[in-house]
């Protein structure tokens, strides 16, 4: 059975980065695409890009115009979503996801304030 | 990018009620819609995949129909633990986009 092991709650000041990882178990990174969705605080659900091992990184440049990149470590198993130029508006829960978007990870809380 | 817009925003309901909720794409998904439930502090949960595919583990109360533009998400005998937000999600196109979500409360 796949699980998403999400990293801890950040707390990051404006215009730092943060770069959160999720880890997978009961499958291969190698063969699954992940996807990243942010959720504000009494908000509504964002897609911010995914990563497929055939297709390489999909960003929603629209909405994070170059400051989203997503990597992975098939070594660990381990998928990364690094965001840059961090303002309060990033203030949110980072949710990795299954291809399919039928298994999440747990989220993450990343908090900018100064 | 495809707007994807619900309705209601929020609802009030009884238990045993029958529930609708709608979500309309700004073009046409085909079936590449999907539905999820979410409660408070909680991560989404898929409920019904590619229009009205069911899943195996969620209750059979669900049920959903729907393709192009217009969405239907039905619970039927609405029980208490459904309190939760429910959004649709288009992976029709790039980027992929989320309704902004329903709200239903149990009276």
């Amino acid at each position: 059975q796949v699980q998403l092991v999400q990293s801890g709650a950040e707390v990051k000041k404006p215009g730092a980065s943060v770069k959160v990882s999720c880890k997978v178990s009961g499958y291969t990174l190698a063969e699954l695409a992940i996807h990243w969705v942010r959720q504000a605080p009494g908000k509504g659900l964002e897609w911010m890009g995914s990563f497929d091992p055939e297709d390489g990184e999909t960003i929603n440049t629209q909405k994070f115009q170059g400051r989203v990149t997503l990597t992975e470590d098939t070594s660990t198993d381990t998928a990364y979503m690094e965001l840059s130029s961090l303002r309060s508006e990033d203030t949110a829960v980072y949710y990795c996801t299954t291809e399919a978007f039928d298994i999440w990870g747990l989220g993450t809380m990343v908090t900018v304030s100064s | 990018e495809i707007v994807l817009t619900q309705s209601p925003d929020f609802q009030s309901v009884t238990p045993k009620e029958k529930v609708t909720i709608t979500c309309r794409a700004s073009q046409s998904v085909g079936s590449s819609l999907h539905w999820y439930q979410q409660k408070p502090d909680q991560s989404p949960k898929v409920l019904i995949k590619y229009a009205s595919q069911s899943i195996s583990r969620v209750p059979s109360r669900f049920s959903a129909s729907g393709s192009g533009t217009d969405f239907t998400l039905t619970i039927n005998s609405l029980e208490a633990e459904d309190a939760a937000t429910y959004y649709c999600h288009q992976s029709s196109s790039l980027p992929h986009t989320f309704g902004q979500g329903t709200k239903l409360e149990i009276k």
